[in-house]
């Protein structure tokens, strides 16, 4: 069983449109952690998110973690071919010291 | 420092064989995780070291798997008697502490033939 779920799973999307990515859990997280990974490659660390309600943003990427820090999203405006991946969101429970990751969304912008 | 390296970056190996990968996390990190993913899902943790000492080893880790990290430098994670099942991508990280972030490598990919 996957302490995060993650949707959707896959997504493929226009150049130029927007998209969401959701992260949920039934558990609190002391933190929330995006990354995005590339075939072959480790996961890139893209945001911390550490506060309920938290919202951070990366030029074109918004970052939102759950007022009860149970969900977080991933919204990407104006997409570009370029953030194709597979993003991952992970967590770490209270008192706990190591990350619980999602299955992921492969994300695909089209040209 | 270049970050977290791993070696060998691929892996092939016929069923039955023992495989060693090794991690050189950033040097000035003290802890050192090794995680598996498997196509189409999100890395699965498998151990953790803080210096020299291995704290914490999942379930995901069986008798045929073994780590070390001695001195609190480099890591190696061992595979005996490998198994189809046993392909993967094997990924280390280290972290400065605790609630600090990760910095991952860019992994070592198993097959077994």
């Amino acid at each position: 069983t996957q302490l995060l779920e993650q949707s959707p799973q896959f997504l493929s999307i226009q150049e130029g449109e927007n998209l969401t990515v959701y992260c949920n859990s039934s558990s609190v997280f002391s933190s929330l952690q995006w990354y995005r990974q590339e075939p072959g490659e480790g996961p890139v660390l893209l945001v911390t998110v550490v506060t309920g309600g938290e919202v951070k943003k990366l030029k074109r990427l918004t970052f939102q973690f759950g007022d009860a820090r149970k969900d977080s999203s991933l919204h990407i405006t104006a997409a570009q071919p370029g953030d194709t991946g597979l993003y991952l969101c992970a967590g770490t429970l209270p008192n706990d010291y190591k990350l619980s990751f999602g299955a992921g969304t492969t994300v695909t912008v089209r040209a | 420092d270049t970050g977290v390296s791993q070696d060998p970056r691929h892996k092939i190996t016929k069923r039955g064989q023992n495989v060693t990968f090794r991690c050189d996390p950033i040097s000035e990190h003290n802890r050192l995780y090794w995680y598996r993913q498997t196509l189409g899902q999100g890395p699965e943790f498998l151990t953790y070291f803080q210096n020299e000492a291995q704290l914490e080893k999942s379930r995901l880790l069986s008798d045929r798997f073994s780590a070390e990290r001695p001195k609190g430098s480099f890591s190696t994670l061992e595979i005996q008697r490998t198994e189809q099942g046993d392909s993967a991508m094997y990924l280390c990280a280290s972290s400065l502490g605790q609630g600090d972030d990760y910095t991952f490598g860019s992994g070592t990919r198993l097959t077994v033939v």
